[in-house]
């Protein structure tokens, strides 16, 4: 069965630091990747998708992830962090042998200093 | 498109009343699931429908929790009776697998259910 890590729950940086979030996936063959954000109060929203070709992949406001299979993590990366990006962010995986089921991550909730 | 659409935001209710989720999805999508959020128990998958007929419903809690969706644009999810630990936030989400193998979700802004 698939399953998804994100080993830390909290992470807090400061303003303009860098960001990288944690995401470690199970799963039998070539996963699809996904890492969502929830702001508070609103669903969630997708940040970005891997599920094939360049295993580094660009999304929206700024983020960027790397597939690793070696070491199955998918993990989240921005080189300046906004106030703005504070919400909760959570990573997925799913795939051809998955049916059509995402697993998701506990969530890592980030919050950021001024 | 408006995105997937859930409605009531806010439901405050007591204990044995029936609860009425609403949710409205993306023309088009084939898919749709609802979920059930809580601080405890994170992201929990309740049941998913393909092209309107229930696929999964192994997530439901209990009997008291069901599930319809009478045609492509609009589901329900009930509880009847009840309880406060079904106090969470409830999100319909949709997908359009068969033009995006990918299975991407799209989530609505979510139902959040408060039971006194």
């Amino acid at each position: 069965a698939q399953s998804v890590t994100q080993p830390d729950i909290h992470i807090t940086v400061s303003e303009g630091a860098s960001l990288e979030l944690r995401c470690n996936y199970s799963y039998g063959a070539t996963p699809y990747l996904f890492w969502y954000v929830q702001s508070p109060g609103q669903g969630l929203q997708l940040l970005l998708k891997y599920f094939s070709g360049d295993t580094l992949v660009q999304g929206i406001k700024g983020f960027e992830a790397e597939f690793k299979r070696s070491q199955s993590s998918f993990n989240l990366r921005k080189p300046s962090v906004h106030w703005s990006d504070a919400a909760e962010y959570f990573c997925a995986v799913g795939g051809p042998n998955a049916g059509n089921m995402l697993t998701f991550g506990g969530g890592t909730r980030l919050m950021v200093k001024p | 498109d408006a995105g997937v659409i859930q409605s009531p935001r806010h439901e405050v209710t007591e204990m044995g009343q029936e609860v009425t989720l609403r949710c409205k999805p993306i023309s088009g999508h084939d898919y749709l699931f609802w979920y059930r959020q809580t601080m405890m128990r994170g992201l929990e998958l309740l049941i998913y429908f393909n092209n309107n007929v229930p696929i999964d419903d192994s997530g439901m809690p209990e009997d008291r929790f069901s599930a319809k969706m009478p045609n492509a644009s609009f589901s329900t999810l009930k509880i009847q009776p009840s309880e406060p630990r079904d106090s969470a936030v409830y999100f319909c989400a949709s997908m359009w697998r068969t033009g995006d193998a990918t299975g991407e979700l799209f989530f609505g802004e979510g139902s959040r259910l408060t039971v006194l």
